[in-house]
C-alpha cells in the first residue's frame, strides 16, 4: 500500500526565515502526482503546489518550492521569506495517474514567530 | 469561497442517531472525494465517485454510505453513529481523473460533525 510520511509533527521558524518540510512516500509506481496542501486555522484545505513524477524539473509557485526526489521518494516543500500568514498544517499528500485515491500525510503544524 | 459547497456547516447530534452531509461539487466538476479529519488527524480518505459511479473506496466504515446523484451532487450518510465518528468531514471536487492533468482537488469548508 502506498504510505506518505512525515517526519516533523511540528516547526516553528521567525517570519522572514526560510524553512523545508519533509515527505516522503512509499510506492512501486512510476507515474503519480505530488501535492502540498496548506490548512490554516480556518480549516479550508488549500493547494500550494503540485508535481508531476514525469517532470524532472522541480515545481514553484512564488515563494513556495519543492525538492523532488524520485529515486529517493523525497517531496520536501521549501517555503522562501516565511510570513505570518503561513502559519497552517501543511499535509504532503500522494496520487497515482491510474487511480483517483488521494493519500495524505499527517501533517506538519507550522508556526511562523513574529 | 472555493467553489464546493457543504451543508451543514455544523451539526450535533446524538450516539446512535443517522446524519446526511451534503456537497455540491464545483461548477463543471466531475468528481467527488469524501474524506475525514479527526481531531489533529490526517485527512482518511472514504470515498470517490465520478459522474455517478463510485470510483475509489477508502476506509469507509460500514455504517457510512455515500452517493453520487445525476446533478453530480453528493451525500454521505453516516449512522448508528458513535463517540468516535465526531470529526470535520470535507468534500473535494475534480474536473477529472487520471492522467487527464487536471486531477486538483478543490475542497469545501467542511462539516464539523459532534457525537454526543
Amino acid at each position: 500500500a502506498q504510505t506518505v510520511t512525515q517526519s516533523q509533527p511540528e516547526m516553528s521558524v521567525q517570519e522572514a526565515e526560510t524553512v523545508t518540510l519533509s515527505c516522503t512516500y512509499d510506492t512501486s509506481e512510476n507515474n503519480y502526482y505530488l501535492f502540498w496542501y496548506k490548512q490554516p486555522p480556518s480549516r479550508q484545505m488549500i493547494l500550494v503546489i503540485r508535481q508531476e513524477a514525469y517532470k524532472q524539473q522541480n515545481a514553484t509557485e512564488n515563494r513556495f518550492s519543492v525538492n523532488f526526489q524520485k529515486a529517493a521518494k523525497s517531496f520536501s516543500l521549501k517555503i522562501s521569506d516565511s510570513q505570518l500568514g503561513d502559519t497552517a498544517m501543511y499535509f504532503c499528500a500522494f496520487m497515482f495517474s491510474r487511480d483517483d485515491k488521494i493519500i495524505f500525510g499527517k501533517g506538519t503544524r507550522l508556526h511562523i514567530l513574529p | 469561497d472555493s467553489g464546493v459547497t457543504q451543508t451543514p456547516k455544523h451539526l450535533i447530534t446524538a450516539t446512535g442517531q443517522r446524519v446526511t452531509l451534503r456537497c455540491s461539487p464545483r461548477s463543471g466538476d466531475l468528481s467527488v472525494y469524501w474524506y475525514q479529519q479527526s481531531l489533529d488527524q490526517g485527512l482518511q480518505f472514504l470515498i470517490q465517485y465520478y459522474n455517478g459511479e463510485e470510483r475509489a473506496k477508502g476506509n469507509i466504515l460500514e455504517r457510512f454510505s455515500a452517493q453520487q446523484f445525476p446533478d453530480l451532487h453528493s451525500e454521505l450518510n453516516l449512522s448508528s453513529l458513535e463517540l468516535g465518528d465526531s470529526a470535520l468531514y470535507f468534500c473535494a471536487s475534480s474536473v477529472a481523473i487520471g492522467d487527464s492533468g487536471a486531477n486538483v482537488l478543490t475542497f469545501g469548508a467542511g462539516s464539523r460533525l459532534t457525537v454526543l
